[in-house]
């Protein structure tokens, strides 16, 4: 249990479908980060948010929609997804303290999505 | 962004140490550097991070050059548990949180 909940822990949805991925913490940071894990392949940074303000998105296409309505959950919105976004999708947090970078990130179980 | 080179798999005996490089010859004065690692089916574990001094903690010991161009995460007993993805990453003034391919670590019993 690392304190970042991740909710379906697999989702299997059609290319037409609309659904969400979910990632809470119960830590009080303020920073979340969601991930793209791909099989056989690095983590892919995909979006960040400080402070609930969104401050990178890593070149995603439209089909992924980010939300954070606060600083403690986190959602990634799906919508006509093709089939080579099938992949682990993993949630983080830290604590941002200014600009130093120098508190560890607690990462959840990942929802594995699978695109049929 | 500064980055990390790391070989891509090593292998280790149970119960011995295993030291774990990285190179990050274009760190800048204050990226930290970090190391998760990534267990079969599971997100990533933070691991140990440190600045300039060498750090200790209960799951590993983290080396670092004095010139921070390079670091060595140590286990000092490796179990079959350890085997994992073991990344290194650098974290600076942005709050983007970027990893390599990592090293793939196959403890042998």
């Amino acid at each position: 249990e690392t304190g970042v909940t991740q909710t379906p822990r697999h989702l299997v949805m059609g290319m037409t479908n609309k659904k969400s991925l979910k990632c809470e913490q119960h830590l009080g940071h303020n920073a979340m980060y969601w991930y793209k894990q791909s099989a056989k392949k690095p983590l892919e940074l995909m979006f960040v948010y400080n402070f609930k303000e969104q401050t990178e998105n890593n070149s995603v296409p439209s089909r992924f929609s980010p939300e954070c309505p606060n600083s403690s959950h986190l959602f990634l919105h799906l919508h006509t997804l093709q089939p080579e976004d099938s992949a682990l999708y993993l949630c983080a947090s830290s604590q941002r303290q200014g600009k130093l970078q120098n508190t560890e990130a607690f990462f959840g179980q990942g929802t594995r999505l699978t695109v049929v | 962004d500064a980055k990390t080179t790391q070989p891509n798999s090593m292998e280790s005996n149970e119960e011995e140490p295993v030291h774990l490089p990285c190179n990050h010859s274009t760190i800048s004065g204050t990226d930290y550097i970090h190391w998760y690692r990534q267990l079969p089916s599971q997100g990533p574990e933070y691991v140990i991070h440190g600045l300039t001094s060498n750090v200790n903690n209960r799951m590993a010991s983290l080396a670092i050059a004095e010139d921070r161009k390079s670091s060595t995460l140590i286990l000092h007993r490796a179990t079959l548990r350890d085997a994992a993805v073991y990344y290194c990453i650098l974290r600076g003034n942005n709050n983007d949180m970027r990893f390599g391919a990592g090293t793939r670590l196959t403890v042998k019993p």
